[in-house]
């Protein structure tokens, strides 16, 4: 299996305040990915980081911010949690070239209330 | 527009028999990959199986086929012998040769009835 891990794996937090989830991988790979997932919706881009300080906006960014400061770690920042942001998110790996798949962490159940 | 669509929000089988799961993409890239997962009541994603767009043959993976039609666009997965542990959500992605992201379907939940 690869080596992505997400921290926390559940968190129950209040509207306004902020939240941060951290995805850390030991397989070196290039790319980093921030979905969600919702019912009716199956995966939605968040982010996405392709090296060190190199981050672009997905289908779903409003409200999220990225930051990749070391090749292993991805973290995602809601600078102020909304009800609309509770979801499951996962954080997914991958390597550069068409035939490399997306390997996932075991995901973040986010609850916002 | 959407670059993978899945139709089939519910599919249900019989266990044993097999069951195709459609999947449609869009894309004007000569080179893509598609790729195809199953996420169990557990909730982890599992990679599945892999076409390429210039791979001459359909993509087997034991169980799992690929039926690649590239003039269609479509990518169906088909499960043959289908068992009680295949019921799961079962979603569809697109990795173009332009871009560095992946794009999903909205999945398709799969029951395998005894």
């Amino acid at each position: 299996d690869a080596g992505i891990t997400q921290s926390p794996r559940h968190k129950v937090t209040e509207t306004g305040t902020p939240v941060t989830l951290r995805c850390h991988q030991t397989e070196n790979h290039r790319y980093m990915y921030w979905y969600r997932q919702d019912p009716g919706h199956g995966l939605r881009l968040i982010h996405y980081s392709y090296g060190v300080k190199d981050t672009d906006k997905g289908e779903v960014s409003d409200g999220y911010s990225v930051s990749r400061s070391k090749t292993e770690d991805f973290l995602l920042t809601l600078e102020s949690a909304t009800s609309s942001q509770t979801s499951v998110y996962f954080c997914a790996i991958s390597q550069e070239g068409l035939n490399y798949e997306q390997y996932f962490g075991p995901g973040t159940r986010l609850t916002v209330t | 527009a959407q670059k993978i669509t899945q139709t089939q929000p519910g599919m249900f089988v019989q266990e044993k028999e097999a069951v195709t799961l459609d999947c449609t993409y869009d894309t004007s890239d000569p080179s893509y990959g598609l790729f195809w997962y199953k996420q169990p009541s557990s909730g982890e994603m599992i990679f599945l199986i892999y076409q390429g767009s210039y791979d001459q043959q359909n993509a087997t993976e034991g169980r799992y086929s690929l039926n690649f039609q590239k003039a269609r666009k479509s990518a169906n997965l088909v499960i043959s012998a289908s068992q009680l542990g295949d019921s799961a959500m079962y979603f569809c992605a697109m990795r173009e040769e332009t871009g560095n992201q992946f794009y999903f379907g909205t999945g398709t939940s799969l029951t395998v009835i005894p």
